[in-house]
C-alpha cells in the first residue's frame, strides 16, 4: 500500500537558517504531494502541492519538488522565521487529490529560535 | 478560505464512559467529511468517510460499534468514542472539502486530544 516517511523530529533552528524536512514515499501509480502544516492550536492547513513529476511546490517562501526518481518531496526554506514554528506533514494522494486519499508522514515539529 | 471546526479541542474521561467530538464546517456545505486517529509520533490514519444523511464508511479495522459517526446535516458531522478504553487515547481530527467538481483541497479541524482514564 501507499506509505509517507518523513525526518522525524523534533528540529530546532535559529531564526535565518535554512530549513530540509525530508519526505519519501512508496506509492502505486502517479501520486499527488502535499505539505501540510499545523500551527499550535489550529487544523491542518495546506502548505504546498505539486501534481507531477518536476512539479515545484512554493507558498510562503518553502518550496518542494516533486522527484520521481527519487520518490521524494523534500520541504525547504532558506530562511526561517519563529513564525514558522509548527507541525509540518508530508502526505500523499493517490488519485484526484480527495481527501478521501490522503496518506500522511509521520509530522516533523519545527522550532524556530529568535 | 474554508474554516472547520472541531470541538472540543482536550478532553479527558474516564473508562467506560462515551465522548462525543463534534466536526463543523463554518462557511460551506460539506456533504461528505473525514475521520482521521493519530497515535503518538505515527501518521494520521484515515478511520471512516461521514457521509451526510446516509451511513458512513469505515476503514478496514476500525470498529464501528465502537467510533459513532454521525452526519446529520450539511455542516456536522460528529464522532462518538463509545465504552471509551484507555487504548482509544488518541489525536483525532476531521476534515472536508469543498464541494463541487475539481475542489479537491481538504480543510482540517483543529483537532481533538482524547485522554481515556
Amino acid at each position: 500500500g501507499d506509505s509517507v516517511t518523513q525526518m522525524e523530529g523534533p528540529v530546532t533552528l535559529s531564526e535565518e537558517a535554512f530549513l530540509t524536512i525530508n519526505c519519501t514515499y512508496t506509492a502505486t501509480g502517479y501520486p499527488s504531494l502535499f505539505w501540510y502544516v499545523q500551527y499550535p492550536g489550529e487544523g491542518l492547513q495546506l502548505l504546498l502541492k505539486a501534481t507531477k513529476a518536476d512539479d515545484k511546490g512554493s507558498n510562503k517562501g518553502f518550496e518542494a519538488t516533486y522527484r520521481k526518481e527519487t520518490t521524494s518531496f523534500h520541504l525547504e526554506k532558506g530562511s526561517v522565521q519563529v513564525s514558522d514554528s509548527a507541525v509540518y506533514f508530508c502526505a500523499l494522494s493517490d488519485g484526484g487529490g480527495s481527501a478521501r486519499q490522503l496518506t500522511f508522514g509521520s509530522g516533523t515539529q519545527l522550532t524556530v529560535l529568535p | 478560505g474554508a474554516v472547520v471546526s472541531q470541538h472540543p479541542s482536550r478532553v479527558i474521561c474516564k473508562s467506560g464512559t462515551s465522548v462525543k467530538i463534534e466536526c463543523r464546517s463554518l462557511d460551506f456545505q460539506a456533504t461528505t467529511m473525514f475521520w482521521y486517529r493519530q497515535f503518538p509520533k505515527q501518521s494520521l490514519m484515515l478511520m471512516a468517510t461521514s457521509n451526510e444523511g446516509s451511513k458512513a464508511t469505515y476503514e478496514q479495522g476500525v470498529e464501528k460499534d465502537k467510533f459513532l459517526i454521525n452526519h446529520a446535516s450539511l455542516t456536522l458531522s460528529t464522532l462518538t468514542v463509545t465504552s471509551a478504553h484507555p487504548e482509544d487515547s488518541s489525536f483525532y481530527i476531521c476534515s472536508a472539502s469543498l464541494p463541487g467538481q475539481g475542489k479537491t483541497e481538504a480543510f482540517f479541524g483543529q483537532g481533538t486530544r482524547l485522554t481515556v482514564v
